[in-house]
């Protein structure tokens, strides 16, 4: 397996642009899980989906901010409109379960890292 | 989830065992505790996990206190690869979230 894939790697882009990050899920797994990184906040849960639902989304920081499970493999976290705060590393990890057992497990992806200007 | 104390860096020389050390007072019952490191750049990685008994898997051991209230991984043979900042959670099994914290920045030496 490939592992959860992130994409783009990098974007750079200018204030007020729409943004959106694109994640493809581990085959198999129900749970998806957007995570945000900076050097101030660390690492930061946005949302998470099980079996394509949203089940918390108290992290998302704000109306700019967007996130699909168009269906049971891929997700996107959009940003409209971008804001140089928003410049971080953007992480999507799945799993499989809806996190109840003790054995649950996230695996990562390689991370989005977004630049606003 | 119960918080966790880590010490913020630590030091490690090539080969020789790294003992990262997490405080847990707080841990209730049914609280596992995790451990996942991140290499830079890079996704955070999970490492092991346990709840009561001592855990070993190919990359490292997980060694729990009687009481719970701490925790030490140890990496028995580090390389330079094992450079990373290393993760304490303590997490209820049904929890959505992880909260990673500040971690330990492990900087093996060669």
């Amino acid at each position: 397996d490939a592992g959860v894939i992130q994409s783009p790697r990098h974007e750079v882009t200018e204030m007020g642009q729409e943004v959106t990050l694109r994640c493809k899920l581990i085959s198999g797994h129900n749970s998806l899980f957007w995570y945000r990184q900076t050097m101030m906040r660390g690492l930061e849960l946005l949302i998470y989906f099980n079996n394509n639902v949203p089940i918390d989304d108290s992290g998302m920081p704000e109306d700019r901010f967007s996130a699909k499970m168009p269906n049971a493999s891929f997700s996107t976290l959009k940003i409209q409109p971008s804001e140089p705060r928003d410049s971080a590393v953007y992480f999507c990890a799945s799993s499989l379960g809806q996190a109840r057992s003790g054995a649950n497990v996230l695996t990562f992806g390689a991370g989005s890292r977004l630049t606003v200007l | 989830d119960a918080k966790t104390t880590q010490p913020p860096s630590m030091d490690c020389a090539e080969g020789r065992a790294a003992n990262l050390p997490c405080n847990h007072s707080t841990i209730s019952g049914n609280e596992y505790v995790y451990w996942y490191r991140q290499i830079h750049s890079q996704g955070p990685q999970y490492i092991i996990h346990g709840l009561k008994n001592n855990e070993t898997n190919e990359m490292a051991s997980l060694i729990i206190t009687e009481d719970r209230k701490s925790s030490t991984l140890i990496l028995p043979h580090a390389t330079l690869r094992d450079t990373a900042v290393y993760y304490c959670i303590v997490r209820v099994p049904g929890a959505n979230n992880l909260f990673f914290g500040t971690g330990t920045r492990l900087t093996v030496i060669p």
